[in-house]
């Protein structure tokens, strides 16, 4: 059974880029959330997809956006980034109503 | 506005001993809660859940407590070991028994379990 999986595991980006963040989701599982988590803080949700389609977003602006695709795998994208976009971005990914398995995550510093 | 706090950022307890850790909701439709738990460099890893329409879940040496009426939640590890020095988040979710995507995280407790 192959786990949750990100790429890449780290990132720097300027102020102002845009960025790509990946996800590839446990075998079986077609639902997919991202959350990020700031630093001494604990993950906070961003958006969800169910079957490549949006199903939830958090209190995030709309250069969050995400894709999800038919293998259920995910991108996360990042426009006009800020410094206080640096943070660890985890994925999770669960097969509809059990419990979710999250990736490492993807540690972004915005400069 | 936090709706769920974990109000002890960290906790040391003896290996053997038992380890508590809090959590209190402000929520009251939150319908189900878990815990979980998180390894530097690693991505959280569910531990143990229980539902609103009960109070107690066990799961080998984990057991969640939940008090409705106080909107308090509370994990406990007996006997505690080394192994289980980690960061602990207690997080809620919207949906009874349901998805587990939407889900609120409190800041953590970093715990922490001397030989």
């Amino acid at each position: 059974e192959t786990g949750v999986t990100q790429s890449p595991t780290h990132l720097i980006k300027t102020r102002g880029q845009q960025v790509t963040l990946r996800c590839s989701s446990q075998s079986g599982h077609n639902t997919v959330s991202w959350y990020q988590q700031a630093l001494g803080q604990g993950p906070q949700f961003i958006f969800q997809y169910y079957r490549e389609e949006e199903n939830g977003r958090g209190n995030f602006p709309p250069r969050f956006s995400g894709l999800q695709f038919p293998n259920y795998s995910s991108e996360l994208n990042v426009n006009a980034l800020e410094l206080d976009d640096s943070a660890l971005y985890l994925c999770a990914s669960s097969l509809e109503w059990t419990e979710a398995f999250f990736g490492q995550g993807t540690r972004l510093t915005v400069v | 506005d936090q709706q769920v706090k974990q109000n002890s950022p960290s906790l040391s307890v003896q290996e053997g001993r038992i380890s508590i850790l809090n959590c209190d909701y402000t929520n009251s439709m939150f319908d189900y809660f878990l815990w979980y738990k998180k390894y530097p460099a690693e991505g959280p890893t569910f531990l143990i859940s229980i539902s609103s329409i009960k109070d107690k879940n066990e799961d080998g040496r984990f057991t969640v407590f939940l008090n409705k009426s106080a909107k308090h939640l509370s994990l406990h590890i007996v006997p505690s070991q080394p192994g289980d020095s980690a960061v602990y988040f207690c997080a809620a979710s919207p949906n009874y028994g349901g998805s587990q995507g939407n889900l609120i995280f409190g800041k953590g407790t970093k715990l922490s379990v001397k030989p």
